[in-house]
């Protein structure tokens, strides 16, 4: 089944904590990306990535983290310097960025909660 | 940078009937997204639609680039209709989808 995975669906977070959510993907996207939802808002990109090896901060990146050394593979770690990172965590992935006619998809998102 | 404004941001309807959500934007797009978000939190594609006119199955959907503005419309709702419905965009410059900030939906029984 192609599509988007996302895990844990849930994540606790202790003080001072860094923690890593899992985002893996089997339609062939070169570009992955991660978002972030606060209750009752809309998605803010965190970062983003256009292929294996390289990846662009988005609009809220301050602590956090990613790598992209798989094309299928974009995890995101929680770094202890988020101080308030308690949301819902969505990844999405595209055939590529450049073009305009992009549509995204969406994994099912991870939940974190601090402790 | 671009502003993405949806209305209502909360709507309640009586199952079977039929609704209109809106999104404006504040500058030229060549990208414009529908997604609903299910009470799980999945964020599921509903159109593609930069211009024009779509439609799928009870959901249609019409954009107005020149005007910069894009109507969801949804007829002889669900319950199963019940979530967010979010309006993305994105510019011909820009890498990233911005989003408004939703139009919550209740469909009642």
């Amino acid at each position: 089944d192609g599509g988007i995975t996302q895990s844990p669906k849930y994540l606790f977070r202790k003080e001072g904590q860094n923690v890593t959510l899992s985002c893996e993907q089997n339609l062939n996207h070169d570009a992955m990306y991660w978002y972030r939802q606060d209750p009752g808002q809309g998605l803010r990109l965190i970062y983003y990535s256009q292929i294996v090896n390289d990846f662009q901060k988005g609009d809220i990146a301050e602590g956090y983290s990613v790598s992209r050394e798989k094309k299928e593979s974009f995890p995101l770690t929680v770094t202890s310097a988020q101080k308030n990172p308690t949301a819902f965590y969505l990844c999405a992935s595209s055939p590529r960025t450049r073009s305009t006619q992009e549509t995204q998809y969406f994994g099912p998102g991870t939940r974190l909660l601090v402790l | 940078g671009i502003q993405v404004e949806q209305s209502p941001p909360d709507l309640i309807l009586q199952e079977g009937a039929n609704s209109t959500l809106r999104c404006n934007f504040s500058d030229s797009v060549n990208n414009l997204q529908w997604f609903h978000q299910n009470p799980w939190g999945q964020l599921i594609n509903l159109f593609y639609i930069p211009s024009g006119t779509k439609q799928n199955g009870r959901l249609s959907a019409t954009t107005v680039a020149t005007e910069r503005y894009s109507l969801l419309y949804i007829s002889s709702s669900q319950t199963t209709d019940s979530g967010v419905y979010f309006c993305a965009v994105r510019m011909d410059s820009s890498y990233k989808l911005i989003f408004g900030s939703g139009t919550r939906l209740l469909v009642r029984p």
